[in-house]
């Protein structure tokens, strides 16, 4: 398994304004991920963060709106650029192990657009 | 197209009753699957993976692909089962899609 962490934990921005959440996991893994979580709704996975080349977004979500980095095999970030109240959602760090295609999640950073 | 599908919102048992948690998917190879539980105020974390077929906490799942369902059960609840339950498709390159989830509650 894998123990990863976020920060910040949560946030409240204004409307306009970027976030960047970062992502650590405390080993070296191929593949991470980023999912957005609104209230009482599922997962959705916004994009696969890949070491050493551009980060693979789903369908409905864009590199423009949601720059990310994997700078390493431990460490990504995530960006909200120019948020609105839309973009209020928990946003969700995972790491692939490879073992059994399972991943696992890091708390969660809970942020609030006014 | 990949979908995975969890019927229930809500699922309201008593303590030592039996639980199943519905999960149905829609996968053209051979899918594998996984139940992750999310407790109050902690994280998201994997309960049981159908490949291993384990026990984890007393719960099951056994994958029935002519049914295409996987679902999550427990002969007998306990009130530190109350949780979010979402069962989980790997679509390729670890990708997971994932179920709308099922508050499961517990009463005494």
């Amino acid at each position: 398994s894998a123990v990863i962490s976020q920060k910040p934990s949560r946030d409240i921005c204004q409307r306009g304004t970027s976030l960047t959440i970062q992502c650590q996991v405390d080993s070296q893994v191929t593949m991470m991920f980023w999912y957005r979580q609104q209230p009482g709704q599922s997962l959705t996975l916004i994009a696969t963060a890949n070491q050493g080349s551009e980060a693979t977004y789903e369908s409905g979500f864009v590199i423009d709106k949601f720059p990310i980095s994997r700078p390493n095999l431990t460490f990504s970030t995530l960006t909200v650029s120019n948020m609105s109240p839309e973009d209020s959602s928990i946003y969700l760090c995972s790491a692939g192990t490879g073992a059994y295609n399972e991943q696992f999640f890091g708390p969660g950073t809970r942020l609030t657009v006014l | 197209a990949q979908r995975v599908t969890q019927p229930e919102k809500l699922l309201s048992v008593f303590k030592g009753a039996p639980v199943e948690l519905k999960c149905n998917y829609s996968y053209s190879g051979s899918p594998e699957l996984f139940w992750y539980v999310q407790y109050s105020r902690q994280r998201l974390q994997l309960l049981l993976r159908h490949i291993s077929r384990e026990s984890i906490k007393g719960f099951t799942a056994d994958l029935n692909k002519g049914e295409t369902s996987f679902h999550l059960k427990k002969p007998f609840a306990q009130e530190e089962d109350s949780a979010m339950y979402y069962c989980a498709l790997h679509a390729g390159f670890q990708k997971l899609v994932f179920g709308t989830g099922t508050r499961l509650l517990v009463s005494p």
